[in-house]
């Protein structure tokens, strides 16, 4: 059964820092893995999506990359805005199963 | 089309009641899903429909809870007999299906059972 974890659960950083965001999953036989942000009390709102076949995605100040053999992907924030603010969750959707969410990182990013 | 709608936003209830929620996904999404998601926790998934056909349930959905897609539109999802443990977020995604399984999500509807 797939599992997911996100480190670290929770990240303050000055504005304009760069900064990355980890994912972690245990069955390396993904079809995709899919980056959200969730503002508080709100759905989902999807950044990136990277199939299985693919190294990275590139949104904006956005970048995501996939490393499937060591079960990690990494979502990459250039010149972090307050407006950044936010929970950020990694899904992932494995060959047989539907998809499945890690814990989110919640990012704080002060003025 | 502004995106996936789920009515109501906010519902509250007593244990033992039966509640509904609708979801309207973006039109020419065939894939739906359901998930429920608890505070500090990511969604979990409950279900999905390809069109109107229930193609896989998660053992979280107990006999208390039955989601329909009569005619691959809209769909609802009702609990029954109510408990408090089934206070959470309750989010509504679609997708394109197998051309793009970006899922975009409805604003959830919040479920609090006294």
């Amino acid at each position: 059964k797939q599992e997911v974890t996100q480190i670290p659960a929770a990240l303050s950083v000055p504005e304009g820092e760069n900064l990355v965001l980890n994912c972690s999953f245990t069955d390396s036989a993904i079809y995709n893995l899919q980056w959200f942000r969730q503002d508080p009390g709100k759905g989902l709102t999807s950044l990136l999506l990277i199939q299985s076949s693919q190294r990275e995605q590139t949104s904006g100040r956005l970048n995501a990359s996939l490393d499937k053999s060591s079960g990690r992907s990494t979502l990459y924030i250039a010149a972090s805005q307050p407006g950044d603010s936010a929970t950020y969750l990694c899904a992932v959707r494995t060959y047989g199963q539907n998809f499945v969410f890690g814990p989110g990182t919640r990012l704080s990013v002060l003025p | 089309d502004t995106g996936v709608s789920q009515d109501p936003r906010h519902k509250i209830t007593k244990r033992g009641q039966n509640v509904t929620f609708r979801c309207d996904p973006i039109s020419e999404h065939n894939r739906l899903y359901w998930y429920r998601q608890t505070l500090g926790q990511g969604p979990e998934f409950l279900t999905y429909f390809q069109n109107e056909a229930q193609l896989e349930k998660s053992r979280l959905l107990s006999d208390r809870f039955s989601a329909e897609r009569p005619k691959g539109s809209f769909s609802t999802l009702e609990i029954q007999r109510t408990e408090q443990g089934d206070s959470a977020m309750y989010l509504c995604a679609s997708s394109q299906g197998t051309s793009s399984e970006t899922q975009y999500f409805g604003p959830g509807t919040r479920l609090l059972v006294l």
